[in-house]
């Protein structure tokens, strides 16, 4: 079955830095989401890419969609406290017919203040 | 409140016992999805319904397991001889007609002792 993995498992950064978080799939997808959990609390959307080589920007935030459409990366410039929690990509196979999202493993961002 | 509800937020139950959980979408969303999220991974996909119809049921849904959107509004998540491997958070989340977001309720914390 289709597998979503996420590297790092965890990052420390100190306020200010980067932090980035790698997405990749076992099988080619039609479009990736981006969750963010914050501890204790539940998944909230972010964005999604559909486009092979997408990339879409969110203030801080920079996301790119690969041009195999089966990796996909988060990175957020200049962390600050309100970034800290688990960064999930989602991703689905196809675009009919399967509304199934495969999470991945999440990368859990903790900010050093 | 306008996001999606869902009840009870903690269950404790006894092995073997049946437990039902309730999911209220946002108003209009046609689109209803269950996960189950254990410590440290992604919400893993259970079930999903278009209005009142279960489309799409994961290999995770053992028999034990059943989901119902009767009216194509709430929905119920039934498991019956519960074991201890099913404790976990039980997560709804719901989608608009013309939106692909997820947006997720707060969840129910099952544990089975």
């Amino acid at each position: 079955g289709q597998q979503v993995m996420q590297i790092p498992q965890y990052q420390h950064v100190q306020e200010g830095e980067d932090f980035t978080t790698y997405c990749n799939s076992s099988t080619t997808l039609s479009n990736i989401q981006w969750y963010k959990q914050r501890p204790g609390g539940h998944p909230v959307f972010l964005i999604q890419l559909v486009k092979s080589g997408e990339v879409k920007k969110q203030k801080r935030l920079t996301f790119q969609f690969g041009e195999a459409k089966k990796n996909s990366s988060l990175h957020i410039t200049a962390t600050q406290t309100t970034d800290v929690g688990t960064y999930f990509c989602a991703g689905r196979s196809s675009n009919f017919g399967n509304e199934k999202l495969t999470f991945g493993t999440g990368t859990r961002l903790t900010i050093i203040p | 409140d306008t996001g999606v509800s869902q009840n009870p937020r903690h269950k404790i139950t006894k092995r073997g016992q049946n437990v039902t959980f309730r999911c209220d979408p946002i108003s209009e969303h046609n689109r209803l999805y269950w996960y189950r999220q254990t410590l440290g991974q992604g919400p893993e996909f259970l079930t999903y319904f278009q209005n009142e119809a279960q489309l799409e049921k994961s290999r995770l849904l053992s028999d034990r397991f059943s989901a119902e959107r009767p009216k194509g509004s709430f929905s119920t998540l039934e498991i019956q001889r519960t074991e201890q491997g099913d404790s976990a958070m039980y997560l709804c989340a719901s989608s608009p007609p013309a939106g692909y977001e997820q947006y997720f309720g707060p969840g129910t914390r099952l544990t089975v002792t």
